[in-house]
């Protein structure tokens, strides 16, 4: 079975560009989170969704979005990136919203 | 804003238990531990999870104190692909939830 997809990989983007990036769940997961990884630091949680509904935000400020669509893939956008935005984006899907989450391998990020 | 404290490093011998502490001592009544580990350039794997009893599945047991202010993830033969980050976390409900991982615990396996 496939676990958690995300794409791309890896994502070169300079300052005050906009990026989308894209999580597959594993198949019959209905919830996936977001999360950011810094270079040694422990992922930072920035959103949860459920059933397409946002049910959970980090602290996180407005240029970051994300959204559900019917068959249970996301989205998460940054607009207006910085510097400080570098860093390992993952995704992580649950069966629902309160279960074990599995992540994905993430997306590296690089803004220059 | 981290609700667990752990080690920032251990280290453990090949073939023998390797014992992760980690303190929630501000813990609520229906919040879960959870544990996971991350190996360089991958995402976090899921190993356990507790309410508040022991568990033990094919890669781990958790033990959780009886005041819940504290449990421990034992790997009961440690080998060298163990070498990992491990985080302990507990999910926290404002509304909604959220999921606070803190720096973790390093463990190196040497053989």
């Amino acid at each position: 079975d496939a676990g958690v997809t995300q794409s791309p990989t890896h994502l070169i983007k300079t300052r005050g560009q906009h990026v989308t990036l894209r999580c597959s769940p594993i198949s019959g997961h209905k919830s996936v989170s977001w999360y950011q990884q810094v270079l040694g630091q422990g992922p930072q949680f920035i959103f949860q969704y459920y059933e397409k509904e946002e049910r959970g935000r980090g602290n996180f400020p407005d240029r970051f979005s994300a959204r559900q669509f019917p068959n249970y893939s996301s989205e998460l956008n940054v607009n207006a990136l910085l510097l400080g935005d570098s860093a390992l984006y993952l995704c992580a899907s649950s069966l629902g919203f309160n279960q074990p989450q599995h992540f994905g391998d993430g997306t590296r990020l690089s803004i220059l | 804003d981290a609700k667990t404290t752990q080690p920032t490093s251990m280290d453990c011998a090949e073939g023998r238990a390797a014992n992760l502490p980690c303190n929630h001592s501000t813990i609520s009544g229906n919040e879960y531990v959870y544990w996971y580990r991350q190996i360089h350039s991958q995402g976090p794997q899921y190993i356990i999870h507790g309410l508040k009893n022991n568990e033990t599945n094919e890669m781990a047991s958790l033990i959780i104190t009886e005041d819940r202010k504290s449990s421990t993830l034992i790997l009961p033969h440690a080998t060298l692909r163990d070498t990992a980050v491990y985080y302990c976390i507990v999910r926290v409900y404002t509304g909604g939830f959220k999921t606070i991982f803190g720096a973790g615990t390093r463990l190196f396996v040497k053989a």
